[in-house]
């Protein structure tokens, strides 16, 4: 079953605002990791926050875990039209010794300049 | 530009026909995978090869075959594939290692292979 679902489903904002996008999940994790893809390009990874943590920042990135409620929340501050992309989380159920990311379906960022 | 590198990056293929994805990585990483990637879906981990053994197959069908001759390459042989199974095809690799396991692993994905079976 799927474990992590984004929303919105699509965000669509001006060059200079934030872009907040939100993931929900359902079993207990490892670390919850956020990735980014660039229209028919890989995936890349953008941060991951583990489940003892509450908030994480990196440069324009904030992200914050609610073990209780098993949400995430993405934030893009500042956000650049070279933002636009999808962006996905992806829940780690580590069982035995592999990492067993979950992907979302994934939000549509456009970001207009 | 990445650590991980797919060939072909498009392919089209007819349905009888036998075809091969190739994956390379050059991380140094012990873990490999294949995911399928279609639209209006979630990414679907279809294979994991940990230290060269195959750990996990996620109920995929047998017209794709993976095979991993070591830790740095990866292949998907692909035979009498159907049209649903055009997708993006993406490989990707971790260090899986226990020091890691509380930390959390990171994987690095390739570019991608499309897929367009006609």
């Amino acid at each position: 079953s799927q474990q992590g679902e984004e929303d919105p489903q699509a965000l669509s904002i001006q060059e200079g605002e934030n872009a907040t996008m939100n993931c929900s999940y359902k079993t207990s994790i490892n670390n919850l990791q956020w990735y980014r893809q660039n229209s028919g390009r890989g995936l890349v990874h953008l941060i991951l926050i583990r489940s003892n943590e509450r908030e994480k920042h990196s440069g324009r990135l904030r992200v914050t875990l609610d073990t209780s409620k098993k949400s995430s929340s993405l934030l893009i501050t500042a956000s650049r039209a070279a933002d636009t992309a999808s962006y996905f989380c992806a829940t780690d159920a580590i069982r035995g010794a592999n990492s067993k990311l979950t992907f979302g379906k994934g939000i549509t960022l456009s970001v207009r300049p | 530009e990445t650590g991980v590198t797919q060939t072909p990056r498009h392919l089209v293929m007819g349905m009888t026909n036998k075809k091969s994805l190739k994956c390379e990585q050059h991380l140094g990483h012990n873990a490999m995978y294949w995911y399928k990637q279609s639209a209006k879906k979630p990414l679907e981990l279809m294979f994991v090869y940990n230290f060269k053994e195959q750990t996990e197959n996620n109920s995929v069908p047998s017209r794709f075959s993976p095979e991993c001759p070591n830790s740095s390459h990866l292949f998907l042989h692909l035979h009498t594939l159907q049209p649903e199974d055009s997708a993006l095809y993406l490989c990707a690799s971790s260090q899986v290692e226990d020091a890691l396991r509380r930390l959390g692993n990171t994987i690095y994905f390739g570019e991608g292979s499309w897929l367009t079976v006609v």
